[in-house]
């Protein structure tokens, strides 16, 4: 596609419910960030993949956030038993390679946890 | 960790003024981007900054990147309304694969008219 893709583009859970954020990177992107922007804030890194191997998810905040790109192109950010305070904007990235170019974003899915 | 400070955090000025914003970084890097968000968007990528003296110009945003004061500015000349957005600079960081952005917290600016 002509960008990088994101769905849903809006998600309301209940807390302690599950949900799967999808991410499409640009077509022959080799990086694929996920990041997280609390409102007000600057984006804060979650993880990095580089193709298929998830090289970096040091910004992940607990057990509960799990990432997958099996096929190095689609990725899914999951939340398990979702918290009020997993509430924010979450953003993916994806880059020709992980440095020296720049990143291209997605629009985000806002997750809302109620 | 990598901190990024930027300032000012709202800035609110009159068309045709000019303004710089300041990105300050607290460790080496030698890698910077300016973002620009506007309200409910995603980010969009205005420059990639990769050395020391680097400076480039788009329309009426110049950016610029000094790596010994850790320093970045993003100059404003003769703000006009459709510059009103958050501006992000960001790290990347100093890892070898330089695989993570450090974001500052954003300056919202509001042209008025």
């Amino acid at each position: 596609g002509a960008g990088v893709s994101q769905s849903p583009r809006y998600k309301v859970a209940k807390r302690g419910q599950d949900v799967a954020l999808r991410c499409d990177p640009i077509s022959g992107h080799v990086s694929l960030f996920w990041y997280q922007q609390a409102l007000g804030q600057g984006p804060e890194f979650l993880t990095y993949f580089q193709n298929e191997a998830q090289l970096d998810k040091s910004g992940l905040p607990s057990d509960r956030f799990f990432a997958e790109r099996p096929e190095g192109s689609v990725s899914t950010l999951k939340i398990q038993r979702t918290q009020q305070e997993d509430s924010a904007v979450y953003l993916c990235a994806s880059s020709l390679v992980g440095g020296n170019t720049e990143a291209f974003f997605g629009q985000g899915t806002r997750l809302t946890v109620v | 960790e990598l901190k990024v400070e930027q300032n000012p955090l709202f800035l609110s000025m009159q068309e045709g003024k000019n303004y710089t914003i300041y990105c300050n970084y607290s460790t080496t890097s030698d890698r910077l981007y300016w973002y620009r968000q506007d309200p409910g968007k995603s980010l969009e990528s205005l420059f990639v900054l990769l050395s020391n003296g680097a400076v480039k110009q788009e329309g009426r945003l110049m950016a610029s990147l000094d790596t010994k004061a850790r320093l970045s500015t993003l100059h404003i000349t003769a703000a006009v309304h459709d510059l009103s957005a958050t501006y992000f600079c960001a790290v990347d960081g100093t890892g070898n694969t330089g695989n993570q952005f450090y974001f500052g917290t954003g300056t919202s600016l509001t042209v008025i008219p």
